[in-house]
């Protein structure tokens, strides 16, 4: 099984919508993230945990929620899908806690797309 | 605040040929720094990644990328592309940005072509 898995890998929605993306770890890792990636752009950061009890918002917000249910699990909402927020999706963990663990381990993307 | 610049978006090498994609960072603290790799349909991978020990840093592939503070620059290097070696690369820089907050900052990418 993967490190980082995210459900789904595709999804077709419709504009106004409420979706939610999907992340689970098996890593034991603290930290999580939300990216998404955007053709000539590169990743951008959406949201990120620290904790169960921590939620930070990254620099594209607007429009996503997110919820940290345990150690193991962070979800993605939109809450109202609209076409511009047509993009590949990457949740990614990390731990600090080690000098190793400064790089990223990222899932394999959900690729959503909305009409 | 932290930034990732990648010189090029398309680069294409022969087979054989030196590959070289560029990366340079904007801090005043060297960050560290880190080069992933995409292949098509899938996630980052990562190649290789700088935390302040040798300023020549060997990831896997073959590829190497060298930290040089002087010119704030982490340029990702293979002595000889392979057809499979054709993917889009992001370097990325993971430092303070401040209120207690660490963050991974990605260049936009630079895709690699290969020629045979």
């Amino acid at each position: 099984d993967a490190d980082v898995t995210q459900t789904p890998r595709n999804r077709i929605t419709k504009t106004g919508k409420r979706i939610m993306l999907e992340c689970s770890q098996t890593k034991g890792h603290d930290r999580m993230y939300w990216y998404r990636q955007d053709p000539g752009l590169g990743l951008r950061l959406i949201y990120y945990s620290f904790d169960v009890k921590d939620i930070n918002k990254g620099e594209i917000s607007d429009g996503y929620s997110v919820s940290r249910q345990a150690q193991a699990k962070f979800s993605l909402s939109l809450e109202s899908a609209i076409p511009n927020q047509t993009a590949l999706y990457f949740c990614a963990t990390s731990d600090l806690g080690s000098p190793q663990g400064y790089g990223y381990t990222f899932g394999s993307g959900t690729r959503l797309t909305v009409v | 605040a932290q930034s990732v610049t990648q010189l090029g978006s398309h680069v294409s090498v022969s087979e054989g040929a030196l590959v070289l994609l560029r990366c340079n960072y904007s801090s005043s603290v060297p960050p560290y720094l880190f080069w992933y790799v995409q292949y098509p349909n899938q996630g980052l991978q990562l190649l290789l990644k700088y935390t302040s020990a040798a300023t020549l840093v060997k990831g896997i592939n073959g590829f190497e990328a060298e930290f040089k503070k002087s010119e704030t620059s982490f340029h990702l290097t293979k002595p000889s592309a392979h057809m499979s070696d054709a993917a889009e690369y992001f370097c990325a820089a993971f430092a303070y940005s401040g209120a207690g907050s660490y963050q991974l900052t990605f260049g936009k990418g630079t895709k690699l072509s290969v020629i045979p």
